[in-house]
C-alpha cells in the first residue's frame, strides 16, 4: 500500500526567508501524481502545487516550488520570500493515475508552518 | 462558480442520533470522496465513489454509510454516531482520467458527538 510521510510536524520561518517542507512517499507504481495542499486556519484545503511523476522538471508556482526526486521518492516543497499569509498546515498527497482507486488521495499527517514577523 | 458544498458546517449532537452530512458539487465530476481529519493523523479516506451507484470503502469506513444516487450528490450518513466520530469532515470531487486534475474540496464540517 502507498504511504506518505511528512517527518516535520511543525516548522517555523522568518518572514521573507525561505523554508523547505519535507515529504517522502512509498509506492511501487511508476505513474502517479503528487500534490501539496495548504490548510489555513479557515480550514479550507487549497491546492498549492502539483507534480506529474513522468515529468523530470520540477513544478513551480510563483513563490512555491518543489524538489521532486523520483528515485528517492522525495517531494519537498520550498516556499521563498515567506509571507505571514503562508502560515498554515501543509499536506503532501499522492494519487495513482490508473486503476479502480485512481482518484484517491493519500495524505501525509501534515506540517504546521509558522511565519514570524 | 465551481464549488463543492457541504452542510452543515458545524453540528453538535448526541450519541446514537442518526445524522447526514450532505455534499453537492456543480462541476459534473464523476469522482467524489469523503475524508475525516484528526489532529496528528492528517486526512483519511472514509468512502469514495467513481460514479453514480458505484461506491467503495476507503481506509476508515466503519460506522459510516454513503450513497450516490445522483452524480452531483454524495451524502455521508452516520446511523448511530459515537464520540470517536467527532472530527472534521471533508467532501471532495474531481474528474477522472484527465491526468493531474486536482480534487476540489468543500469547506469542511465540524462534527461533535457527545
Amino acid at each position: 500500500a502507498q504511504t506518505v510521510t511528512q517527518s516535520q510536524p511543525e516548522m517555523s520561518v522568518q518572514e521573507a526567508e525561505t523554508v523547505t517542507l519535507s515529504c517522502t512517499y512509498d509506492t511501487s507504481e511508476s505513474d502517479y501524481y503528487l500534490f501539496w495542499y495548504k490548510q489555513p486556519p479557515s480550514r479550507q484545503m487549497i491546492l498549492v502545487i502539483r507534480q506529474e511523476a513522468y515529468k523530470q522538471q520540477n513544478a513551480t508556482e510563483n513563490r512555491f516550488s518543489v524538489n521532486f526526486q523520483k528515485a528517492a521518492k522525495s517531494f519537498s516543497l520550498k516556499i521563498s520570500d515567506s509571507q505571514l499569509g503562508d502560515a498554515a498546515m501543509y499536506f503532501c498527497a499522492y494519487r495513482m493515475n490508473y486503476g479502480g482507486s485512481q482518484g484517491n488521495l493519500i495524505f501525509g499527517k501534515g506540517t504546521k508552518l509558522s511565519v514570524k514577523p | 462558480e465551481a464549488q463543492v458544498t457541504q452542510n452543515p458546517r458545524y453540528l453538535i449532537t448526541v450519541t446514537g442520533k442518526k445524522l447526514t452530512v450532505t455534499c453537492s458539487q456543480n462541476m459534473n465530476h464523476e469522482y467524489m470522496s469523503w475524508y475525516r481529519q484528526d489532529p496528528g493523523l492528517g486526512l483519511r479516506q472514509i468512502y469514495y465513489s467513481m460514479n453514480v451507484e458505484v461506491t467503495d470503502k476507503g481506509d476508515v469506513p466503519e460506522g459510516y454509510k454513503v450513497s450516490r444516487k445522483e452524480k452531483r450528490n454524495f451524502p455521508l450518513i452516520l446511523e448511530s454516531p459515537s464520540p470517536n466520530q467527532t472530527s472534521l469532515y471533508f467532501c471532495a470531487s474531481s474528474l477522472i482520467g484527465l491526468g493531474n486534475q486536482p480534487q476540489h474540496f468543500g469547506d469542511g464540517t465540524r462534527l461533535s458527538i457527545l
